[in-house]
């Protein structure tokens, strides 16, 4: 069975560009979420998807968004970009059952000059 | 915050065992304990999780207290591949999905040849 796939692994952008970063989850895995990593702040929770609807978020500004399609393929948007959005952003899928364990993807490494 | 305390470093002889402790005091009694493991540039790698009773899979053991509330991580046989930042997660049982892990800053496990 294939993982969780991120793509691009590595990106550079521009303050007040905007950037969308993709995730194919698990096949049969409807639930995505999507994590931001930094030095200094770790692992922080952004938003989870199941079945195209938003169903839990993190404490990050609008500036942050996502969205999920009907193959459970998952998106994340980042507009107006600041430097301190540089990080290492992780997907991970999981089905849908109370203690299914997620599986992350191995990110992309997001550096904003 | 992260409701787990685990030592910042451990160093352990290849071929030995590593034990990973991790301290969850505040437990409820429906959230379980899992184990992930991150390697440097790749995402984070589920390795097991359980209740209350212990489990083993091919990767590693998970010794769970009575009172759950501490737990260890046994890697059987290190290899140098082993190396890596250990991750110690309480979960609820959502009912789905995920919820908003919470990563603390986890235990750098360094195998030395």
């Amino acid at each position: 069975k294939a993982g969780v796939t991120q793509t691009p692994r590595y990106l550079i952008k521009t303050r007040g560009q905007q950037v969308t970063l993709s995730c194919s989850p698990i096949s049969g895995h409807r639930s995505v979420s999507w994590y931001q990593q930094t030095p200094g702040q770790g692992l922080q929770f952004l938003f989870e998807y199941f079945s195209e609807t938003q169903r839990n978020k993190g404490n990050f500004p609008g500036r942050f968004s996502g969205r999920q399609f009907s193959n459970s393929r998952s998106e994340m948007n980042v507009s107006t970009l600041e430097l301190g959005d540089s990080a290492l952003y992780l997907c991970a899928s999981s089905a849908d059952r109370g203690n299914s364990p997620l599986h992350f993807g191995n990110g992309t490494r997001l550096t904003v000059t | 915050d992260a409701k787990t305390t685990q030592p910042t470093s451990m160093d352990c002889a290849e071929g030995r065992a590593a034990n990973l402790p991790c301290n969850h005091s505040t437990i409820s009694g429906n959230e379980y304990v899992y184990w992930y493991r991150q390697i440097h540039s790749q995402g984070p790698q589920y390795i097991i999780h359980g209740l209350k009773n212990n489990e083993t899979n091919e990767m590693a053991s998970l010794i769970i207290t009575e009172d759950r509330k501490s737990s260890t991580l046994i890697l059987p046989h290190a290899t140098l591949r082993d190396t890596a930042v250990y991750y110690c997660i309480v979960r609820p049982y959502s009912g789905g999905g995920a919820d908003g892990l919470t990563f603390g800053k986890g235990t750098h496990l360094i195998i030395q040849p």
